[in-house]
Order: structure tokens, then C-alpha cells, then sequence
């Protein structure tokens, strides 16, 4: 199966502030995709095929990336946008999701 | 609005099984893939399988096999997962979500299983 290394484990941006977290396939894959989960809720689509934006996310969140190497990114960091993100995979079965990455406010 | 309602947190003791459903509305159940995902406390998410309520058809993660059953009543709109020979690694919260391709679109709100004796 296609292994997700997510980096940062965890980070901490202040308001207005650029974020960046990265997810690393151990094989190639076609596209990814991005979820958001806060504290006690399920996860919540952000990105689909590797960069479109799920309906409702604000747009100062964005993908891009190819081959083994993606990246979620967020323009100017707000308070609400503190939770973890994962990224998920379905070029090959079965699909799979990276470690996450916790984002905090500072 | 595409709403999947599940059912409430489970106790079970270790050897039994369990069956948790996921009931929804606001979109035709029989048109979309319904998948379970597995979180442990303080884990990531692992997929289990999706069900295919139109027809039945189902395909599992190769790790849950004989661990987990999806099932599905299109009477009802309600899919359904049961696990059994339940072990302290079962204990997590799993997740119903909507399959869209090759992503999942829209999630329950998930149901806690926690084993133990």
C-alpha cells in the first residue's frame, strides 16, 4: 500500500500568517486530496484532485503538487483554521491517509 | 443538504460484535459508494471498505477482512457495519462517509466503540 509521510507533525502559525504542510506517497500517485478535523468532529473535504477547492472552503486555502510530492497551503492563517489536516490517496488499493498534521494558533 | 446520521456509542465486551449504521438523506443512497474509516484516540484514519448500496456490492481493506461486514437497506437508506471478534483494538471511532470517485465527500459524525470487558 501507498505510505503518506505528512511534515510538519505539528505546527503553530499566528494570525495572517502563510502555512505550508507537505505529503510525501512512497509511490507515485495521480492526485491527493485534503481533509480538515477539528477537535471531536469528523473530517471535513478541503481538496480534491490534488487542487480543487470543496465547496465552502474559503479560497485563502490551496493545493498543488505531482508525482510523490503535494502540498496544502494556506494564504493567511486565521483562528478558525486551527485543526488537523490529512492528506488521502486513491491511486492504488486500498486508499490511504497520512498521519495528519496538527495546526495550531499562536 | 446530504446528511448521514449514525448510531450512538457502543460498549461491547471482548469476543462479541457489534453493529453500528449510518442512515442517510438529502441525496439517492443507491447511487453513491458508502465507506467506513477507522480512527483510533490520537491516530490517523484507516479505510475499512465501501458498500455499493445500489447493488450490494462491497470491497474491503485486505486488513479488515473477517473483522468487518458492510450491509446496506435501501428500504431504509441505512448502511450498516458489523464487527466482530471484537479485541481492545477495535476500540475507536469509525466513520461512515460518502464516497465521490476517489475521495469521500461528505461524513457522519462518527460512532465511538469502545471494548471492554
Amino acid at each position: 500500500e501507498i505510505v503518506l509521510t505528512q511534515s510538519p507533525t505539528t505546527t503553530a502559525a499566528s494570525p495572517g500568517e502563510k502555512v505550508t504542510i507537505t505529503c510525501l506517497a512512497s509511490s507515485s500517485v495521480s492526485n491527493m486530496y485534503w481533509y480538515q478535523q477539528k477537535s471531536g468532529a469528523s473530517p471535513k473535504l478541503l481538496i480534491y484532485s490534488t487542487s480543487s477547492l470543496a465547496s465552502g472552503v474559503p479560497d485563502r486555502f490551496s493545493g498543488s503538487g505531482s508525482g510523490t510530492s503535494y502540498s496544502l497551503t494556506i494564504n493567511t492563517m486565521e483562528a478558525e483554521d486551527a485543526a488537523t489536516y490529512y492528506c488521502q490517496q486513491w491511486s492504488s488499493n486500498p486508499p490511504t491517509f497520512g498521519a495528519g498534521t496538527k495546526l495550531e494558533l499562536k | 443538504q446530504v446528511q448521514l446520521q449514525q448510531s450512538g456509542a457502543e460498549l461491547v465486551k471482548p469476543g462479541s460484535s457489534v453493529k453500528i449504521s449510518c442512515k442517510a438523506s438529502g441525496y439517492t443512497f443507491t447511487s453513491y459508494d458508502m465507506h467506513w474509516i477507522k480512527q483510533q484516540p490520537g491516530n490517523g484514519l484507516e479505510w475499512i471498505g465501501w458498500i455499493y448500496p445500489g447493488n450490494g456490492n462491497t470491497k474491503y481493506n485486505q486488513k479488515f477482512n473477517g473483522k468487518a461486514t458492510l450491509t446496506a437497506d435501501k428500504s431504509s437508506s441505512t448502511a450498516y457495519m458489523q464487527l466482530s471478534s471484537l479485541t481492545s483494538e477495535d476500540s475507536a471511532v469509525y466513520f461512515c462517509a460518502r464516497g465521490a470517485y476517489w475521495y469521500f465527500d461528505f461524513w457522519g459524525p462518527g460512532t465511538m466503540v469502545t471494548v471492554s470487558s
